[in-house]
């Protein structure tokens, strides 16, 4: 079955410093990955998403991705945190098993909060 | 060019009462998903539809749970005789096509049902 870990319930970084927010997948075949944010009492907002090339996925916000392949892992990055930042993060993976449509599979989320 | 529209953004039922919940897919989107999110847990597929046929309804509910994405007007989630476990938000999304850069989903504000 396809599946998306996100290890962490939630990570706590500073102001300015980098942040990661984990993602590990397992799917058959090669894997269609997604990042959203979820602000409180809000929809969830496209980041970023992997589909084939370049293994660094750069996306909205000064976000970016980076997909390894034999770690199966889709790890969300940013150089400096801002406290804006602070928000839900999920990582989600394409499930080809049912037929090729877009049917996603989510992670249960990652808390990021951002102190300053 | 307007996003992804939900309405009612809260709704409140009483137990056996009937809740439908509205979709306005982004303009040019054909294809739209139902999601339901628990609180402090990810985004679980429920149901996907393009125009006037559901594709895959394997997440949703056999009993009391309906959908349909009519050729003129929104796409409407129909839960009939709630109970108190149907609490939660619900999100639509949609998408142009289901391939490469057209399989983007964007998601909708959510509609959060609450069952007294």
């Amino acid at each position: 079955a396809q599946s998306v870990a996100q290890p962490e319930d939630q990570v706590n970084v500073a102001e300015g410093n980098p942040l990661t927010v984990k993602c590990t997948y397992s799917v058959s075949g090669n894997p269609y990955l997604f990042w959203y944010v979820q602000y409180p009492n809000r929809g969830l907002q496209f980041l970023l998403k992997y589909i084939t090339g370049d293994n660094l996925v750069k996306g909205s916000y000064g976000f970016e991705a980076e997909f390894n392949k034999s770690q199966t892992s889709f790890h969300l990055k940013k150089p400096s945190a801002l406290v804006s930042d602070s928000a839900l993060y999920f990582c989600a993976v394409r499930d080809r098993v049912s037929g090729g449509y877009n049917k996603l599979i989510f992670g249960a989320g990652t808390r990021l909060a951002v102190h300053p | 060019n307007a996003g992804v529209m939900q309405n009612p953004r809260h709704l409140v039922r009483r137990r056996g009462q009937e809740a439908r919940l509205r979709c306005s897919p982004m303009k040019g989107h054909s294809h739209v998903y139902w999601y339901r999110q628990l609180p402090e847990e990810g985004l679980k597929f429920m149901v996907y539809l393009q125009k006037e046929n559901i594709i895959d309804e394997s997440g949703m509910p056999k009993e009391r749970f309906s959908a349909e994405f009519p050729k003129e007007g929104p796409s409407i989630l129909r839960i009939q005789q709630v109970v108190r476990g149907d609490s939660a938000a619900y999100f639509c999304a949609s998408s142009p096509g289901t391939g490469g850069e057209t399989d983007t989903q964007y998601f909708g504000p959510g509609t959060r049902l609450t069952v007294l």
